[in-house]
């Protein structure tokens, strides 16, 4: 079984600039997650999609941060503009529903480096 | 959200069982305590979750105290593949989240 495919794997930017991620989850997984890890720190939830619509977006800090789950299977998640704090490696995952969502399967991650 | 408190690294010989405490007095009767874990530029992945009683997998064990307030999770004979952070969460009620804390670094020595 394929896992949670993530690309790019590595990006470097600069501040003020805009860059998007995408994430493909396992097939047949209704639910999926962004988060964010910051270097030294467990990640932190961004946004839940169930299908293609929000269930949770509380911490997407949604000035700059916005994120879409098209046809309810790949999503995209976008900065605009970044800033420096934004350096971090963006984790998407995805289980088989919100009832499920003890069991999530994490990508490799997206490691962003702002300068 | 109830908390967890987890020592910030241990470390283990290679072979040897590992012992990986987390303490959460604070955790209501609906909450399951869950292991993950991350090696080194990878997410995070599923390890084990119990309720009351011990649970055993192919990966570990997770034992829990009788009153729920600390539980451990055993890894029987460290390798060293298992170094990784380990996260002991909570999850229940009407959450239905994974919230991270920022686990315990498992270092094991050849």
């Amino acid at each position: 079984e394929a896992g949670v495919a993530q690309s790019p794997r590595y990006k470097i930017i600069e501040k003020r600039q805009s860059v998007a991620f995408w994430c493909n989850p396992i097939s047949g997984h209704a639910t999926l997650y962004w988060y964010q890890q910051i270097l030294g720190q467990g990640p932190k939830l961004l946004i839940q999609f169930q299908n293609n619509g929000v269930v949770d977006d509380s911490q997407l800090p949604k000035d700059r941060f916005s994120a879409e789950r098209l046809k309810g299977v790949d999503s995209t998640l976008k900065i605009q503009p970044a800033k420096l704090e934004d350096s971090a490696v963006y984790l998407c995952a995805s289980s088989l529903s919100l009832e499920g969502a003890w069991e999530q399967y994490f990508g490799p991650g997206t490691r962003l480096t702002v300068t | 959200d109830a908390k967890t408190t987890q020592p910030n690294s241990m470390e283990s010989n290679e072979e040897e069982p590992v012992h990986l405490p987390c303490n959460h007095s604070t955790i209501s009767g609906t909450d399951y305590i869950h292991w993950y874990r991350q090696l080194p530029s990878q997410g995070p992945e599923y390890v084990i979750h119990g309720l009351t009683s011990n649970v055993n997998n192919r990966m570990a064990s997770l034992a829990i105290a009788e009153d729920r307030k600390s539980s451990t999770l055993i890894l029987h004979r460290a390798t060293l593949r298992d170094a990784a952070v380990y996260y002991c969460i909570l999850y229940g009620g009407a959450t239905n989240k994974l919230i991270f804390g920022t686990g315990t670094l498992l270092a094991v020595q050849p």
